[in-house]
C-alpha cells in the first residue's frame, strides 16, 4: 500500500463546476499537508499549505484536512480551464523522514 | 519568490556516459531534493542534503550519487546512464519543515 494514495484521473469538468479532489494517507505521523499544483512540462508550485485538520482557504481554493480519518481534500470554485493541471498532494513531518511524501496526482480538465 | 534553477531543461544522453544535472537555489535553503517523476509512480525521492557536503540517500538511491560543495547548488550523477533513467527530474529546497520549492525540471532521455 502506498502511503499516500490520489486517484490518478483524469477528472474532467465544464468551466464553472466545484471540482473536489481527494487523498488518503496512511503514516499517523504526518504533521503537514500540502497541494501542488503542475502545469505540463513544468514544475510543480505550491497552492496550500496547512498544519491542523480543519479548512483552509485562499480565494477559490479550500483545502480541508481531517487526520481522524487520514483524508485530505482540495476544493476548486468556479473552475477555469487555467486550472487544468495536475494536482498532486504531499504530506510531511514525520521526524525520521526530511522529506515530502507525494501523491501520484490527479489529472483535472476544465472544459470551456 | 524563492526561485529553484535547473540548468537544463531537456537533455539527451548515451547509455554508459556520466551525466550531471545541476541545480542552483537563490533563498540560502538548508534543504535540497533530488526527485524523479515517472507516469503513474509520482515522485519519488532520490537523494537530499540538509546541509554542505551532508546528503542523505531516498526511496530510489541506486544508480545515482549527489554533491553539495556549496550551499545554493545540488548536484546529482547518473555514474553510468541507462535506459532506464530516462525521465523528468526535479530539484527542490526547502528551509528546515517549510514547504518545498521546485525548479522547472529536466527532461533526461537516455539512448
Amino acid at each position: 500500500q502506498k502511503e499516500v494514495e490520489q486517484d490518478p484521473g483524469p477528472l474532467s469538468v465544464p468551466e464553472g463546476a466545484i471540482v473536489s479532489l481527494n487523498c488518503t494517507y496512511s503514516n499517523s505521523a504526518f504533521q503537514y499537508f500540502m497541494w501542488y499544483r503542475q502545469y505540463s512540462r513544468k514544475g510543480p508550485e505550491l497552492l496550500m499549505y496547512t498544519y491542523s485538520s480543519g479548512n483552509k482557504e485562499d480565494g477559490r481554493f479550500t483545502a480541508q484536512v481531517d487526520k481522524s480519518s487520514k483524508y485530505i481534500s482540495l476544493f476548486i470554485r468556479d473552475s477555469q480551464p487555467s486550472d487544468s493541471a495536475t494536482y498532486l498532494c504531499a504530506n510531511g513531518g514525520d521526524t525520521g523522514r526530511r522529506a515530502l511524501t507525494f501523491g501520484s496526482g490527479t489529472r483535472l480538465q476544465v472544459q470551456p | 519568490d524563492v526561485k529553484v534553477t535547473q540548468s537544463s531543461r531537456y537533455l539527451v544522453k548515451r547509455t554508459g556516459e556520466k551525466v550531471f544535472l545541476e541545480c542552483v537555489q537563490d533563498m540560502d535553503h538548508e534543504n535540497m531534493f533530488w526527485y524523479r517523476q515517472d507516469p503513474g509512480l509520482g515522485l519519488r525521492l532520490i537523494y537530499f542534503s540538509y546541509d554542505v557536503k551532508m546528503k542523505e540517500k531516498g526511496d530510489i538511491p541506486e544508480g545515482y550519487s549527489v554533491s553539495r560543495e556549496k550551499k545554493e547548488r545540488f548536484s546529482l550523477i547518473l555514474e553510468s546512464a541507462s535506459t532506464n533513467q530516462t525521465s523528468m527530474y526535479l530539484c527542490a529546497s526547502s528551509q528546515r519543515v517549510q514547504p518545498q520549492h521546485f525548479g522547472d525540471g529536466t527532461r533526461l532521455s537516455i539512448l
